[in-house]
């Protein structure tokens, strides 16, 4: 019931196209839901996050889709570039558990010119 | 600002000798730390966590240990590797208690660790 599955394991987009990351949890006290993004050789680094009181947020190119009764979350990344290449690992966060994040499984995202 | 400190960035060990990696933040008091393990082209495994100075949580048995010897330090241990052992060692900081806006973790680095 710890777990965040997602999918897919690896991903391949055209330069300009939409890329789609998806994951799904089962705890419904999980509260906070962060993207991380890892380019290689480099930590994670937050890219951007989602509480389950609203259904999307946008920054940028990228905007998080969250359906709280499916328990579903997703990352959307617009005009994909290949700068955009790096492996993306969704999480989850719950206020009434010990301070620690539960990670997907990553996806790594290739951007072809 | 706050930044977190890794080192070293590489290690070749052979197999059975000593690991001592070590992680300091700054800009944070009584920061949560931790320390996550990358196999290659893996997840995130989170290896202990740690809320306070002493204070060591371990997520997963195995031969490698953590200490916290000051408020911002966290040592990751071995006393004999494995061949297992190799990976990406991450150590990461969030802030601790908060709880109702997000528990972002930040990471550091990395070290790259080769067991031999």
């Amino acid at each position: 019931q710890q777990q965040v599955k997602q999918s897919p394991q690896s991903l391949i987009v055209q330069k300009g196209g939409i890329s789609i990351i998806n994951c799904a949890y089962e705890n419904t006290a999980f509260d906070y839901f962060p993207w991380y993004q890892q380019f290689p050789g480099k930590g994670p680094a937050l890219l951007i996050a989602i509480r389950p009181d609203v259904s999307e947020k946008k920054e940028g190119r990228f905007t998080i889709s969250f359906n709280k009764s499916a328990k579903q979350f997703s990352l959307h990344i617009m005009d994909s570039q290949p700068g955009d290449s790096a492996t993306y690992f969704c999480a989850a966060f719950s206020s009434y558990n010990t301070d620690k994040l539960i990670f997907g499984t990553g996806t790594r995202l290739q951007v072809f010119p | 600002s706050q930044t977190i400190h890794q080192w070293p960035a590489t290690l070749v060990q052979p197999v059975g000798s000593p690991l001592s990696l070590e992680c300091t933040v700054e800009g944070t008091s009584n920061p949560n730390l931790y320390w996550y393990r990358q196999a290659a082209g893996r997840g995130l495994q989170l290896l202990f966590y740690s809320v306070g100075i002493g204070q060591i949580s371990s997520e997963v048995p195995q031969n490698l240990s953590a200490s916290r010897p000051q408020d911002r330090q966290f040592i990751l241990s071995s006393k004999k590797l494995l061949l297992s052992d190799s990976g990406f060692y991450l150590c990461a900081w969030s802030v601790l208690g908060a709880r109702r806006s997000g528990n972002t973790i930040y990471f550091g680095e990395g070290s790259w660790l080769t067991v031999v």
